[in-house]
């Protein structure tokens, strides 16, 4: 299967630990996002990179929150001194570089902060 | 600023239709829509673009007025296999930034 793959699926974390998430978008798409979803809420846009370049990031991404997309390829999202409140499903997704292109999710991790 | 969709939720039996609608009050690029089952992640459905083209799902229709800033998702004949959230996100600029979803609308099929 080629969809967008993420890493881990779960992660249990203690309040004040850094944790980091990776994804794998389709091959040949060259944009990748990330956001976050708590429940009952739709997807929240964190950040985006085309290619290796990350050309957009919310207001929502406080500075406990990187994101890397070395090479292009896989990218990580990591979250430093994580807090109750980052407790949701952080997802990715990636699309081509055309047009309206549309976007393809992965099937995200799920932090939970104790 | 989010989209609002509307209604929150329906309730329908199986072979019904439905009508969901999304509006935003800043101009827009595209309308894409998604299906979420719980625990799962989005779905894509179909995408409008800014200038009438369309793609995406082959059961399901959708419609862009541009001027209105409104999308309306129109499903038909509606199966079991259709229950879950559908959340529409907002593009104001072509894949240069990331979707403003809406809050979702719950839509359960009964038999």
């Amino acid at each position: 299967d080629t969809g967008v793959s993420q890493d881990p699926r779960h992660k249990i974390t203690k309040r004040g630990q850094n944790v980091t998430f990776r994804c794998d978008p389709i091959s040949e798409h060259n944009r990748l996002y990330w956001y976050r979803q708590t429940l009952g809420q739709g997807p929240e846009f964190l950040t985006y990179f085309q290619n290796e370049a990350q050309l957009e990031k919310s207001r929502l991404l406080s500075d406990r929150f990187s994101a890397e997309r070395p090479k292009g390829s896989f990218s990580t999202l990591e979250i430093q001194r994580t807090e109750q409140g980052d407790s949701a499903m952080y997802l990715c997704a990636s699309s081509p570089l055309s047009e309206g292109g549309e976007q393809f999710f992965g099937p995200g991790t799920r932090l939970t902060v104790l | 600023q989010q989209p609002v969709q509307s209604p929150q939720a329906v309730i329908l039996r199986e072979g019904e239709d439905a009508v969901i609608n999304c509006s935003s009050s800043k101009a827009l690029y595209s309308v894409h829509w998604y299906r979420q089952k719980h625990g799962e992640a989005p779905v894509f459905l179909m995408i409008l673009l800014k200038g009438g083209e369309q793609k995406g799902h082959d059961k399901i229709s959708a419609s862009f007025n541009e001027k209105k800033q409104q999308s309306s998702l129109y499903l038909t004949a509606s199966q079991l296999s259709y229950s879950g959230t559908y959340f529409c996100g907002t593009e104001k600029r072509g894949g240069a930034d990331g979707l403003t979803f809406g809050k979702g609308t719950h839509l359960i099929i009964q038999p």
